[in-house]
Parts: C-alpha cells; sequence; structure tokens
C-alpha cells in the first residue's frame, strides 16, 4: 500500500515553455501533498505544502507565480512550472500523507526536468 | 542553525558488518522521526519511522531514539552492496507538521 506516482518522469523542454507535472496517491486518499526539489548532492527542498481544495503553502524564496501548485482532489496534485528557464532544472518528487494514516509521507518516484 | 544534523559520510563497511547511522536534531518539540534510503537518482524510500524512545526493529533495521539526548540512531545488520545509498534522517516538528530533512549520510558496503 501507500503508493505514489509521478508523471512524467522525466522531460526536456524548451526554455520559456510550462511543464506540468502530475502526483497521484494510487491505493490512499492523501490529505496533503507536498512538492520537493533536489539538486544533485543535496537534500530534498521543500518547495510547498498543499491541501485539497485549497490554496498551497509555499516555502519562503519559491514564487507562488513560477510555480504553481493544484491540488483538485484527495489523489491528485499538479505542479506546473510556468516559463521555465535553464535554472529550473532539477529533480522534483511529491510526497502524500494518508487521510487515514500517521504523518509518514510517501514518496513518488520523482521527475526529472532539464530546461535547455 | 540546521534543525536536523547527519555526518555527511561517507561511511564505508564491509558486507555483513554492522553499519551505524547517526541523526541529532535541535527541535525539541519534534515528535516523529523517519529513516529514507535514496539510491542514487531515485527518490527516497521510507524505511522505518519512530516515535516513542528505545529501540524500533525491523527485520535487519534497527532504529534507535533517545530524546533526552536528541539523537536518533540507524543500526543496518548484515549490511549488503544493495544497502549502499544515501540515508536521510527526517523529523516532523512546528505547527505546520512538516519534515525537516538531515542532509543525508552516503553508506559504501563493500563486497
Amino acid at each position: 500500500g501507500a503508493v505514489v506516482s509521478q508523471h512524467p518522469s522525466r522531460v526536456i523542454c524548451k526554455s520559456g515553455t510550462s511543464v506540468k507535472i502530475e502526483c497521484r496517491s494510487l491505493d490512499f486518499q492523501a490529505t496533503t501533498m507536498f512538492w520537493y526539489r533536489q539538486f544533485p548532492k543535496k537534500s530534498l527542498m521543500l518547495m510547498a505544502t498543499s491541501n485539497e481544495g485549497s490554496k498551497a503553502t509555499y516555502e519562503q524564496g519559491v514564487e507562488k507565480d513560477k510555480f504553481l501548485i493544484n491540488h483538485a482532489s484527495l489523489t491528485l496534485s499538479t505542479l506546473t512550472v510556468t516559463s521555465a528557464h535553464p535554472e529550473d532544472s532539477s529533480f522534483y518528487i511529491c510526497s502524500a500523507t494518508s487521510l487515514a494514516g500517521d504523518e509518514t509521507q510517501y514518496f513518488g518516484p520523482g521527475t526529472r526536468l532539464l530546461v535547455l | 542553525q540546521k534543525e536536523v544534523e547527519q555526518n555527511s559520510g561517507p561511511l564505508s563497511v564491509p558486507e555483513g558488518a554492522i553499519a551505524s547511522l547517526n541523526c541529532t536534531y535541535s527541535d525539541r518539540g519534534s515528535q516523529s522521526f523517519f529513516w529514507y534510503r535514496q539510491y542514487s537518482g531515485k527518490s527516497p524510500e521510507l524505511i522505518m519511522f519512530i516515535y516513542s524512545n528505545g529501540d524500533k526493529e525491523d527485520g535487519r533495521f534497527t532504529a534507535q531514539l533517545n530524546k533526552a539526548s536528541q539523537y536518533v540512531s540507524l543500526l543496518i545488520r548484515d549490511s549488503q552492496p544493495s544497502d549502499s545509498a544515501t540515508y536521510l534522517c527526517a523529523a516532523i516538528s512546528g505547527s505546520a507538521r512538516q519534515l525537516t530533512f538531515g542532509s543525508g549520510t552516503q553508506l559504501t558496503v563493500l563486497p
């Protein structure tokens, strides 16, 4: 149980385009979903926390208009990187906590974004 | 000041040995602690969580928590080359109930 999927797993795009990443909890309902980014050989950096039906809470330094988060249902959250630039290239990982469980976060497999 | 500290390593142990990974945290209000394993290029996968003082065992893994010393550890018995990865210690604290990660310890198990 507690499986989280992400799509796509890898994306390459041109500078200036927007990229949408989906995060789904497959076998549980997620109260909260989290979005992280990770640079090579660094630890995870929390970008934002989202709860179904409400606006995401962004961490300091994360641009809300740049990284749009939509949490439309208890099993789906999306992150859209708008007008992507090469410095947005990173490993984006989502996680989710279960409505019926404790605070354990289950991570998706991640999406590797490369902006040319 | 980082809220969760780990020795970044690298830590090398021979196959079959016990690997000991340590973590300290600064927020006394932290109540839940997690160990994740992350292989290169992959996302973290949960190994164990621990809430209470003492030891918690799951197969070859034992998590230890000492709230008085603000210390969490993970022991891996009979280490295997497949255990080679970065191990992330994390704590939940604060009203936002977010995970704060340590920087990770890179473990290499030598065959």
